[in-house]
């Protein structure tokens, strides 16, 4: 089936380690996201990516970088300059071209830092 | 001001009553919008789109209110299993460059 799949469901991790959450997809879109989902709070855009190789800061940037080297993958590194990286942080994609806008989403991460 | 805003509820409604939430954004230049369904601890999923002639799924119908910058979603006949959180969403970018912005969502609970 296709589908976004992240990993692991839970983490934790103690203070001042950096920690890679994966997200893959088998749905061939071009444009990929991280969202960070605080108790309460809707989700904060962290980063995002239109093409391979190629990725922009959202709003919430600091404390975290990515790669898109390959299509189907986008990782994020929770880095120890992160105050506050305890949160569920989801993975979405969109396919290439205005035709559509949904957003499908992985089933999430739940970081927990010590 | 935040750019999409919702009434965080929560709303605790009886089967079967009809219930309306309102997101109001505040980016005039947003283009397409949407409700997404959040169930407590899982990941969102689109609920529906919303067009700017209003548009109907079922029991659910959404509405766009551009000059007013405001998006409303009505649910008639509430059930059970209508207990979620559901967000609001403006899309802020243009054609291909998507940037989504989510409402902290509203909560709502409907009571047997």
């Amino acid at each position: 089936d296709g589908g976004i799949t992240q990993s692991p469901k839970y983490l934790f991790r103690k203070e001042g380690q950096n920690v890679t959450l994966s997200c893959e997809q088998n749905l061939n879109h071009d444009a990929m996201y991280w969202y960070r989902q605080d108790p309460g709070q809707g989700l904060r855009l962290i980063y995002y990516s239109q093409i391979v190789n190629d990725f922009q800061k959202g709003d919430i940037a600091e404390g975290y970088s990515v790669s898109r080297e390959k299509k189907e993958s986008f990782p994020l590194t929770v880095t120890s300059a992160q105050k506050n990286p305890t949160a569920f942080y989801l993975c979405a994609s969109i396919a290439g071209g205005a035709s559509t806008d949904t957003q499908y989403f992985g089933p999430g991460t739940r970081l927990t830092v010590l | 001001r935040k750019e999409v805003e919702q009434d965080p509820g929560p709303f605790n409604v009886p089967e079967g009553a009809t219930v309306a939430f309102n997101c109001t954004y505040s980016n005039s230049a947003s283009q397409s919008f949407f409700w997404y369904r959040q169930d407590c601890r899982k990941e969102p999923k689109l609920l529906m789109s919303v067009y700017s002639s209003g548009n109907e799924d079922g029991r659910f119908t959404a509405q766009l209110n551009r000059a007013s910058q405001y998006i409303s979603l009505l649910i008639r006949d509430s059930k059970l299993s209508d207990s979620a959180t559901y967000l609001c969403v403006v899309n802020r970018g243009s054609g291909s460059a998507r940037q989504l912005t989510f409402g902290s969502g509203t909560q709502l609970t409907v009571l047997p």
